[in-house]
């Protein structure tokens, strides 16, 4: 079974700063990574995913995301953001051997002030 | 861009009663799912389905829930007899591939009243 914890419930950024969400997963097999963000009202969109290759991979809306094995995370980044990227952010894992099913994390707003 | 469409997108329903959640996915997706988010809390997976039948499911997913896929573009989710705590979000989603990621509706919010 896998386990996902985003570390952080709430980040509250100013507007053009750097942004940086942190997931972390346990997982006893080989895993798929995903974020997906929630504006309100709507559902879940797919930010991007890792499946394997490269460690850095690239979202849409200009969010990137780096694989770490050793360290067990899986943290998205934004180098600069815009009021627009207010949303909640969700990490998931799914494990290889599994038919698609993915695990959440709790989740971490994103509040982004002028 | 495609969408997964869900029907509808608020109901209340009072306890004891059954309801039917509908969703229609993106067309050529080959696996469907429902997850559920209670207020404040994860979004936990329910089911899985491929190839017209459940691939997986959770402990949530019990004898009072059921899917069907009645013609080949809809997807539903039966409660048979709702419960207070079946009160969620309930969110389909549909993937082309095992590891494509989900394209998610815009959920339906169930209140059990």
């Amino acid at each position: 079974a896998q386990s996902v914890t985003q570390l952080d419930s709430q980040v509250p950024v100013f507007e053009e700063a750097p942004v940086e969400l942190r997931c972390n997963y346990s997982s006893s097999v080989s895993v798929y990574l995903f974020w997906y963000v929630q504006y309100p009202n709507q559902g879940l969109q797919l930010l991007l995913k890792y499946l394997s290759g490269s460690t850095l991979v690239k979202g849409i809306n200009g969010f990137e995301a780096e694989f770490n094995k050793s360290q067990t995370s899986f943290h998205l980044r934004k180098p600069s953001v815009h009021i627009s990227d207010t949303a909640e952010y969700f990490c998931a894992v799914s494990d290889r051997g599994n038919a698609g099913k993915s695990t959440f994390g709790d989740g971490t707003t994103l509040t982004v002030k002028p | 861009e495609p969408e997964v469409t869900q029907t509808p997108s608020h109901q209340v329903t009072q306890m004891g009663q059954e309801v039917i959640l509908r969703c229609v996915p993106i067309s050529n997706h080959l696996y469907f799912y429902w997850y559920r988010q209670i207020l404040g809390q994860k979004v936990e997976f329910l089911v899985s389905f491929y190839n017209n039948e459940i691939s997986e499911k959770s402990e949530i997913f019990d004898d009072q829930f059921s899917v069907e896929r009645p013609d080949g573009s809809n997807f539903t989710l039966k409660i048979r007899s709702t419960k207070l705590e079946d009160s969620a979000m309930y969110f389909c989603a549909s993937s082309g591939g095992l590891w494509d990621g989900y394209t998610f509706g815009s959920g339906t919010r169930l209140t059990v009243v």
